[in-house]
């Protein structure tokens, strides 16, 4: 499809456990962000990569959690030693512009991580 | 920092009825501002925005939305509301434009016949 593909799109962790959560954006979107939105929340700022450079880790919560984007194009959100607090709806989004330019942001469905 | 008020979770509207989404935001900086809507099992889709120039801006599906410095609002209208309308309806700020959007969070809009 041409939209943002995220896998899985559910995941139960036993806690402690290390899960990756996959995005592939839309083709040839330079820009590429994640969210993490908790139930009844509106979505929070993770972190953002423009190609393969990650500018901005500011909102990772902690530094259980890592995100790369090695060739600029699919990027994985790794969570190691997850902990109840870490279960949510982790979306990905991605833009054709660059930063500091309001551009529209297309979002995958999302995968939701359930942490028992 | 930037922040994003939405009061109350859940809004009703009747069918045909004007609806209406507050958003009350906070920037140290010219904002840019959002509207998203997120229908069940999709992703959220960008409704309308507010970059520059106009304040009154319109998206799709009927929507409108006016920026209001002095009020630092962004609330969201559309004149008649219809059964597809019901979704989860989020505002959203960035300063200056930067693609680090900061959420409300959200409205879950329920259109009664």
């Amino acid at each position: 499809g041409a939209g943002v593909s995220q896998s899985p799109r559910y995941k139960v962790a036993k806690r402690g456990q290390d899960v990756a959560l996959r995005c592939d954006p839309i083709s040839g979107h330079v820009s590429l962000f994640w969210y993490q939105q908790a139930l009844g929340q509106g979505p929070e700022f993770l972190t953002y990569f423009q190609n393969e450079a990650q500018l901005d880790k500011s909102g990772l919560p902690s530094d259980r959690f890592f995100a790369e984007r090695p060739e600029g194009s699919v990027s994985t959100l790794k969570i190691q030693r997850t902990q109840q607090e870490d279960s949510a709806v982790y979306l990905c989004a991605s833009s054709s512009a660059r930063d500091r330019v309001a551009g529209e942001l297309f979002f995958g469905e999302g995968s939701r991580l359930t942490v028992l | 920092a930037q922040s994003v008020t939405q009061l109350g979770s859940h809004v009703s509207v009747s069918e045909g009825a004007l609806g209406l989404l507050r958003c009350n935001y906070s920037s140290s900086v010219p904002p840019y501002l959002f509207w998203y809507v997120q229908y069940p099992n999709q992703g959220l889709q960008l409704l309308l925005k507010y970059t520059t120039g106009a304040t009154l801006v319109k998206g799709i599906n009927g929507f409108e939305a006016e920026f209001k410095k002095s009020e630092t609002s962004f609330h969201l209208t559309k004149p008649s509301a219809h059964m597809s309308d019901a979704a989860e309806y989020f505002c959203a700020v960035s300063p200056y434009g930067n693609n680090r959007l900061a959420f409300g969070k959200g409205n879950q809009v329920v259109v009664i016949p």
